[in-house]
C-alpha cells in the first residue's frame, strides 16, 4: 500500500533562517506530488505542484521553493523565512494518470516563524 | 479552472443527517466531483468521488445533479468525529497538470 511521509510535524525558526521540509512517498510510482500551506483558521493554498522529478510548477510567487531530487521525493526551501511563512504545510499525492484518482495528503508540519 | 461554492458552516445534531451542498455552475463534461474533509490540525483525507451517478461508500454518499451543476455530500448518521471541514473540488482534463484547488470548505459542527 501506498505511505506518505512529510517532517518534521512540528517547527519553531526565526526570521531569516533557512527551511527545508521533507516529504517522501512510498509503494507508488511517478506520482504528482504537491505543496500545500494553510495559514490559521484560512483553507488550503496550493504552492507548488510536480508530474516529474525536475518539474516544478508554482502557483503562488512568494520566497518559497520546491524541488523534486528523485522521483518519490518532494522538498520545500526557503532561504530566508518570513513571518508570514508560518503556517501548516502540507504535502501530497496523486497518480499522475486518471482524473478519478484521490489526493492523499501528509500529517503536515506545523511551522512557525519568530 | 471550474471553481466550487460551498456554505461557510452548517450544524447537526449527532445521529442525524447531514446534507452539504456545493455548486458548480461551470463544470465540464469531463471533470470529476471530490469531496474532502479536514479534521482539526490534521491533513484532509479523501471522502468520495463521482462524475455522473450517485455515489455510496463506506463514509458517505454523494449525489449529483441531472445537469452537474451541483452535488450534495450525504453524512446518514453524523457523529461527533464527523466534526470538520469538508471541501468540494473540481479535477478535470481542463486543470493542467492535474492540480488540485480547494476552496474554503464548509465547517461542519456536530452537536451532541
Amino acid at each position: 500500500s501506498q505511505t506518505i511521509h512529510q517532517w518534521p510535524a512540528t517547527l519553531v525558526q526565526p526570521v531569516g533562517s533557512p527551511l527545508s521540509l521533507e516529504c517522501t512517498v512510498e509503494g507508488t510510482s511517478n506520482p504528482n506530488l504537491y505543496w500545500y500551506r494553510q495559514a490559521a483558521g484560512r483553507g488550503l493554498q496550493l504552492l507548488f505542484y510536480s508530474v516529474g522529478i525536475g518539474q516544478i510548477s508554482s502557483e503562488v510567487p512568494q520566497n518559497l521553493s520546491a524541488s523534486r531530487p528523485q522521483d518519490r521525493q518532494f522538498i520545500l526551501s526557503s532561504k530566508k523565512l518570513l513571518l508570514s511563512d508560518s503556517g501548516f504545510y502540507l504535502c501530497a499525492w496523486s497518480l499522475l494518470q486518471g482524473l478519478n484518482r484521490p489526493l492523499h495528503f501528509g500529517n503536515g508540519t506545523r511551522l512557525t516563524v519568530t | 479552472d471550474a471553481k466550487t461554492t460551498q456554505p461557510n458552516s452548517m450544524e447537526s445534531n449527532e445521529e442525524e443527517p447531514v446534507h452539504l451542498p456545493c455548486n458548480h455552475s461551470t463544470i465540464s463534461g469531463t471533470d470529476y466531483i471530490h469531496w474532502y474533509r479536514q479534521l482539526p490540525s490534521q491533513g484532509p483525507e479523501y471522502v468520495i468521488h463521482g462524475l455522473t451517478s450517485n455515489v455510496n461508500n463506506r463514509m458517505a454518499s454523494l449525489a449529483i445533479a441531472e445537469d452537474r451543476k451541483s452535488s450534495t455530500l450525504i453524512l446518514h448518521r453524523a457523529t461527533l468525529r464527523d466534526a470538520a471541514v469538508y471541501y468540494c473540488i473540481l479535477r478535470g482534463q481542463t486543470d493542467s497538470w492535474g492540480k488540485f484547488q480547494f476552496g474554503a470548505g464548509t465547517q461542519v459542527v456536530v452537536t451532541p
